[in-house]
């Protein structure tokens, strides 16, 4: 298996422009995961997602952040519009949730570097 | 509020030392709890850890959960300077993960 897959890798972009990050899981696992993490805030969760559909969004920092989930095999986060502060690195994980909610280990992606002029 | 706490935040210590660190929660409905070693990369996965009193091992690396005290430690014996990294603790409640800000380990050769 290839892991979880993010791209891209690497995006810079202009404050006020949208941002598109994507996430492929790793096939059979149910539950899927974004995090930001800054040197200043640490690892954050952002929303969390179970069989595609959203579960826990506490951790989006305003409506300027959207995600969606659309089958089991792809995720976006979406930023718009972008701002400086949006930067830093963002993680999808994903895990296999058995029934009664015991979570397995989260397998993280590479990550994308956002950097927001 | 749910919160992990890892101590100390940051260690340097020479190549051959052994370190502690440090894993402290306040969660309801614990799970497991989990660590992971990160470089300049994404975190992977170290150890999982759901019973008391039970040492899981891989090599030089080591950790136990106390249940009752509400804390866990990663041990690592013999450091080398490839275990420089930040160690992170993280906490199952449920469906949800709580991560500590994490410990900075540096070895010196």
């Amino acid at each position: 298996d290839a892991g979880v897959i993010q791209s891209p890798r690497h995006e810079v972009t202009e404050m006020g422009q949208e941002v598109t990050l994507r996430c492929k899981p790793i096939s059979g696992h149910n539950s899927l995961f974004w995090y930001r993490q800054t040197m200043m805030r640490g690892l954050e969760l952002l929303i969390y997602f179970n069989n595609n559909v959203p579960i826990d969004d506490s951790g989006m920092p305003e409506d300027r952040f959207s995600a969606k989930m659309p089958n089991a095999s792809f995720s976006t986060l979406k930023i718009q519009p972008s701002e400086p502060r949006d930067s830093a690195v963002y993680f999808c994980a994903s895990s296999l949730i058995a029934t009664g909610g015991i979570a397995d280990t989260q397998y993280f992606g590479p990550g994308t570097r956002l950097t927001v002029l | 509020e749910d919160k992990v706490v890892q101590s100390p935040l940051s260690l340097v210590v020479h190549e051959g030392d052994t370190v502690t660190l440090n894993c402290s929660y306040e969660v309801t409905n614990f799970r497991s709890l989990l660590w992971y070693k990160q470089e300049k990369k994404a975190p992977t996965f170290l150890f999982m850890l759901t019973s008391s009193g039970i040492e899981k091992k891989s090599g030089r690396l080591s950790s136990i959960l106390d249940k009752k005290e509400l804390f866990s430690i990663l041990n690592i014996t013999a450091t080398q300077t490839g275990d420089s990294a930040v160690y992170l603790c993280a906490v199952v409640t449920g469906n949800q993960f709580y991560f500590g800000t994490g410990t900075s380990l540096t070895v010196i050769p």
